[in-house]
């Protein structure tokens, strides 16, 4: 079974622009969760959508958005890029999204503003 | 609040030698606790998982970990070292109990393998 997919894998932009990422989760997954993870840090948690509906979300300014698709894929969105928006976003999957669950990562997108 | 706390930044070990990695715990409830390994330019493995079942957990690779209430800790260990366990280690906490599973992470420890 495939596991979780993230497009791209790597991603230059200039400050100002905004920027969209993907992320298809495990068949039968129907929780999606977003990390970022910046350079020699642990990542942080950026929201969690279960079943279409935001059920998460972390300390993150309005620029950053998300949301889920029926299939359960999901877009993280990112308005009037910063320089410190450079960092490795980190999609994960679970089953059902209840803190039991394992999380599943996809191999992220590498975010690079110049 | 949870929160993780990973004694060692760095840890260096020999082939063939065995692996601690430490890791304490806060948290007001019963945690959801994990340890995942990422090596360089990768996404996150998961190694394995407590789930307030056995408190001694076996995961991949030859990685275990035991849960000690006592001592809110949640340290990995595995007996001998191979260099393809060169990798940085996190040790999570799952965040806030019930219907998320916001993840809280550790800052890592990295185990680098002398031949």
């Amino acid at each position: 079974d495939a596991g979780v997919t993230q497009s791209p894998t790597h991603l230059i932009k200039t400050r100002g622009q905004h920027v969209t990422l993907r992320c298809s989760p495990i068949s039968g997954h129907k929780s999606v969760s977003w990390y970022q993870q910046v350079l020699g840090q642990g990542p942080q948690f950026i929201f969690q959508y279960y079943e279409k509906e935001e059920r998460g979300r972390g300390n993150f300014p309005d620029r950053f958005s998300a949301r889920q698709f029926p299939n359960y894929s999901s877009e993280l969105n990112v308005n009037a890029l910063l320089l410190g928006d450079s960092a490795l976003y980190l999609c994960a999957s679970s089953t059902t999204g209840f803190d039991n669950q394992p999380q599943h990562f996809g191999d992220g997108t590498r975010l690079s503003i110049l | 609040a949870q929160s993780v706390t990973q004694l060692d930044s760095h840890v260096s070990v020999s082939e063939g030698t065995p692996v601690l990695l430490r890791c304490n715990y806060s948290s007001s409830y019963s945690p959801s606790l994990f340890w995942y390994v990422q090596h360089p330019n990768k996404g996150l493995q998961l190694l394995l998982k407590y789930t307030s079942a056995a408190t001694l957990v076996k995961g991949i690779n030859g990685f275990e970990a035991e849960f000690k209430k006592s001592e809110t800790s949640f340290h990995l260990t595995k007996p001998s070292a191979h260099m393809s366990d060169a990798a940085e280690y996190f040790c999570v906490v799952s965040g806030s109990g019930g219907a998320t599973n916001k993840l809280i992470f550790g800052t890592g420890t990295l185990l680098a393998v002398q031949p």
